[in-house]
């Protein structure tokens, strides 16, 4: 069975500081695909990124940074010099080939507070 | 873009009240599900619909229906609200299974059952 873990609760940091929310993952399958959201508090999931398991490659997305780590199951999500505006619950969800195809498996999100 | 929306942003209802959450997407898609999301446990899945008039039980079914007779519409039933089904319920939307986005969701609805 597939598994998501975020064994981060909640995060807190002071504007412009860097904030890494950590995401692991367990699946028997070779083809998968990793995504990350976020919850802002409208409620609404917003999709960020999503990668599949043959591309390790890290991506960077202006503020925004994953890294991908097969060896260690492993799909890290970095936002530099964070801001009032990021403050949003983030869940990282997993979608692997036969496990459960179409159906994500979501992490218990992680709640990033930005303080002024 | 796609849009997923739902009917209610806000409900309360009585415990054994027959509650019906309604979801509607815009874009023709294949694949609808109905999630609910509770602090420190995520987003569990309910039940989820690959098709018009199929269905199929998801991780945490029990006391929960659905019903979908249009393509577009994804109905979730509480047949007989309970306290412990106060939650916000997520409804998505997704093309196929490897969707690049994955899903796409509603704004949810946050139920109180009292």
């Amino acid at each position: 069975a597939q598994k998501v873990t975020q064994a981060q609760t909640e995060i807190s940091v002071v504007e412009k500081e860097d904030v890494t929310l950590d995401c692991v993952y367990e699946t028997r399958d070779t083809t998968y695909y990793l995504f990350w959201y976020k919850q802002p508090p409208s409620g609404e999931l917003v999709f960020l990124i999503r990668r599949n398991s043959f591309d390790e490659q890290n991506e960077i997305s202006g503020r925004y940074s994953w890294n991908f780590q097969k060896s260690t199951s492993s799909f890290n999500f970095t936002i530099t010099a964070s801001q009032v505006v990021d403050s949003a619950v983030y869940f990282c969800a997993l979608n692997s080939n036969t496990d459960s195809w179409g159906k994500l498996q979501f992490g218990a999100g992680t709640q990033v507070v930005v303080t002024p | 873009d796609v849009k997923v929306t739902q009917s209610s942003r806000y409900l309360v209802k009585r415990t054994g009240e027959k509650v019906f959450l309604e979801c509607v997407q815009d874009m023709d898609h294949e694949n609808m599900f109905w999630y609910r999301q509770d602090p420190g446990l995520g987003l569990r899945l309910i039940y989820f619909s690959y098709d018009v008039k199929m269905k199929e039980k998801g991780d945490i079914p029990e006391g929960y229906s659905v019903s979908r007779e249009k393509k577009e519409r994804f109905s979730l039933i509480l047949e007989s609200a309970s306290t412990n089904q106060t939650s916000m319920y997520l409804c998505a939307s997704s093309i196929n299974p490897t969707d690049y986005y994955g899903y796409t969701f509603g704004s949810g609805t946050r139920l109180t059952v009292v």
